[in-house]
């Protein structure tokens, strides 16, 4: 079953902006990761952050993660239309930590 | 480092043959290796995990005897889908996870499988 939703479900933005996607889930968590995906290919792990974590950055990537309410934010700064893919969040839980993906978000930047 | 291939990459096979797909961790031993499928424009749905020298747990849906997953050494997982049919085309991706981090897990570039 699919833990993680994200929101929206498709983003279109024009080079150079920001975009900002967001990711809800139901139960206690170990670890939240994003990842990308482009059309027909494998994933591409962006960045993990720990329950105990509020807060991680990695280039022009920075997440958020409010344990409280159970969601997470991913923001991407000064967006290339290399950045357009589909984007999941991925809860990970238990003592094998396996992960549970969310929908997805299709990011599109416009050139 | 943390490289994990697939093969093939794709593969159309006709109804009720049987289709291997490789898992291979290149430079990292992997301890747990996890195996997803993913229709169109949908989300990855974990089929099972497997640990190394013992038996895969399926998740709930899953038929362990229609997909057979072996994952005989540290490098190594495969995925047999069994008398396929085309209700079994789509694209499947594994995952493995080393004796390094608890949490991370690195994916292959998935197979396409087609069932005519």
């Amino acid at each position: 079953s699919q833990q993680g939703e994200e929101d929206p479900q498709a983003l279109s933005i024009q080079e150079g902006e920001n975009a900002t996607m967001n990711c809800s889930y139901k139960t206690s968590i170990n670890n939240l990761q994003w990842y990308r995906q482009n059309s027909g290919r494998g994933l591409v792990h962006l960045i993990l952050i720990r329950s105990n974590e509020r807060e991680k950055h990695s280039g022009r990537l920075r997440v958020t993660l409010d344990t409280s309410k159970k969601s997470s934010s991913l923001l991407i700064t000064a967006s290339r239309a290399a950045d357009t893919a589909s984007y999941f969040c991925a809860t990970g839980e238990g003592a094998n930590s396996k992960l549970t993906f969310g929908k997805g978000i299709t990011l599109s930047v416009r050139p | 480092g943390a490289v994990v291939s697939q093969h093939p990459s794709w593969v159309i096979c006709k109804s009720g043959t049987s289709v291997k797909i490789e898992c291979r961790s290149l430079d990292f031993q992997a301890t747990t290796m996890f195996w997803y499928r993913q229709f169109p424009k949908q989300s990855l749905m974990l089929m099972a995990t497997s640990n190394e020298g013992s038996k895969a747990t399926y998740e709930q849906g899953v038929e362990k005897d229609k997909f057979l997953i072996n994952h005989a050494s540290l490098t190594l997982s495969t995925l047999t889908v069994t008398s396929a049919h085309p209700e079994d085309s789509s694209f499947y991706i594994c995952s493995a996870r080393g004796w390094a981090g608890i949490y991370e897990q690195y994916f292959g570039p998935g197979t396409r499988l087609t069932v005519t």
